[in-house]
């Protein structure tokens, strides 16, 4: 069955670098996008953006565009998500999602807990 | 806050139906129909229930229909039962190319 699984829990200080991985499984890899999501704590969702795993294309929130890397490795079907300059209001889960292939998404990764603290 | 609203919550008894509202603006929900809802479990990731509106995917009950008027799209689940007690939440495209999701509505069976 088609499913994505994120790399674990991660900790950071301020201003550091934090990279996600999203490994995908039981679909082809280069046939959908992949989204990326976040949920503060006591927030809704966010839409950081997506990116085509056969081009390296990327659509990225306006929110994030300075501050986000999305990147692609086939040879192991993972999406990587990359944020820069953590600040600790990026503390949140962060999901892949795939797109769903008609403007919508479907299968989601299980998250990944960021903390942000110094 | 959420771009799209959603009531936090809803309840109803087993067998009931109940209906969730979302409510976006002429430039998300009712510029396009590609509305979708999903369930979440505590501490499972979220399921998707209903795409473009209407559309349920492969294995999700036909319990589950969705619907839309103008800016507001609803979610009704019909013969409430145990297991559909979650966290149901929205989501649509918007015509800034990007995506927004409502905050998410918390369904309890009574």
């Amino acid at each position: 069955q088609v499913q994505l699984v994120q790399s674990g829990a991660e900790v950071k200080k301020p201003g550091a670098s934090v990279k996600v991985s999203c490994k995908a499984s039981g679909y082809t890899f280069t046939g959908r996008n992949i989204h990326w999501v976040r949920q503060a704590p006591g927030q809704g969702l966010e839409w950081m953006g997506w990116i085509n795993p056969t081009t390296g294309g990327t659509n990225y929130a306006q929110k994030f565009q300075d501050w986000v890397t999305m990147t692609y490795d086939t040879s192991i079907n993972t999406v990587y998500m990359e944020l820069n300059r953590l600040r600790s209001d990026d503390t949140a889960i962060y999901s892949c999602v795939r797109d769903s292939g008609n403007y919508g998404m479907d299968v989601w990764g299980q998250g990944t807990t960021v903390t942000v603290s110094s | 806050q959420s771009a799209l609203t959603q009531p936090a919550s809803v309840s109803g008894s087993p067998g009931q139906s109940i209906t969730i509202s979302c409510t976006g603006t002429i430039n998300d929900v009712g510029r396009y129909n590609y509305v979708s809802w999903f369930q979440q479990h505590p501490g499972q990731a979220p399921k998707l229930m209903i795409s473009d509106v209407t559309s349920r995917p492969s294995g999700v009950s036909d319990r589950f229909s969705g619907s839309k008027s103008g800016n507001t799209a609803s979610l009704t689940i019909s013969g409430l039962q145990a297991e559909d007690e979650a966290d149901y939440f929205c989501s649509s495209y918007t015509r800034s190319t990007s995506w927004v999701f409502g905050g998410g509505t918390k369904v309890t069976v009574l």
